[in-house]
């Protein structure tokens, strides 16, 4: 089945600590976007992908780091710059990229817990 | 900017009672509007989109119709399930620039059998 995986499901962390979180696709989608997810709060765009190797800010960057090297991953880095770093995480993917009436596919999350 | 805004929940209602969870948008020209769904624990799953103006999406008893004029997509079903209790997006898909979603707050529904 076709789909986008999100690992772990519950990350721990002590502050100071890096910590990345693992998103797989294989969906063929060229886009990729990571969201995070607070109580009470929507969802917040941190970076988005549209192809392979090209990644761009989205609107809470700062203090999280993402690659591209592959078309089926995105990993998303949480840096200890990152102040207030426990929430949820979401992941997505959709093809082709740049229509906007196209549906994005979400991944099950990853709830990150800072100790 | 573009925004999004959704009433406040919970909503709280019966089994077979009827749904309306209100969605209003701010946008520079015309948008695509969705309603994504999210049950406990898990990531989001869409629900229903509209495109264009006078556009209604609908899915699973769930339907919303795309008013311009009005700037509104509001969700409603006519008779929920205890199985509709989750958190339910309204959001956007800005057309000026990438695909990037712009969502509401998201609003809880409880049902009780």
């Amino acid at each position: 089945d076709g789909g986008i995986t999100q690992s772990p499901k519950y990350l721990f962390r002590k502050e100071g600590q890096n910590v990345t979180l693992s998103c797989e696709q294989n969906l063929n989608h060229d886009a990729m976007y990571w969201y995070r997810q607070d109580p009470g709060q929507g969802l917040r765009l941190i970076y988005y992908s549209q192809i392979v190797n090209d990644f761009q800010k989205g609107d809470i960057a700062e203090g999280y780091s993402v690659s591209r090297e592959k078309k089926e991953s995105f990993p998303l880095t949480v840096t200890s710059a990152q102040k207030n770093p426990t929430a949820f995480y979401l992941c997505a993917s959709s093809s082709p990229s740049g229509r906007a009436y196209n549906e994005q596919f979400f991944g099950p999350g990853t709830r990150l817990t800072v100790l | 900017g573009n925004s999004v805004t959704q009433m406040e929940g919970p909503v709280t209602l019966s089994e077979e009672a009827f749904l309306t969870i209100n969605c209003t948008y701010t946008a520079t020209g015309y948008p695509s509007l969705f309603w994504y769904v999210q049950y406990p624990g898990e990531g989001l799953q869409l629900l229903l989109k509209a495109t264009k103006a006078d556009d209604k999406g609908s899915n699973k008893g769930f339907e919303a119709t795309y008013r311009k004029e009005t700037t509104s997509f509001h969700l409603e079903k006519g008779s929920v399930q205890v199985s509709d209790s989750a958190v339910y997006f309204c959001a956007l898909s800005d057309p000026t620039g990438f695909q990037k979603l712009v969502f509401g707050t998201g609003t809880r529904l409880l049902v009780s059998p």
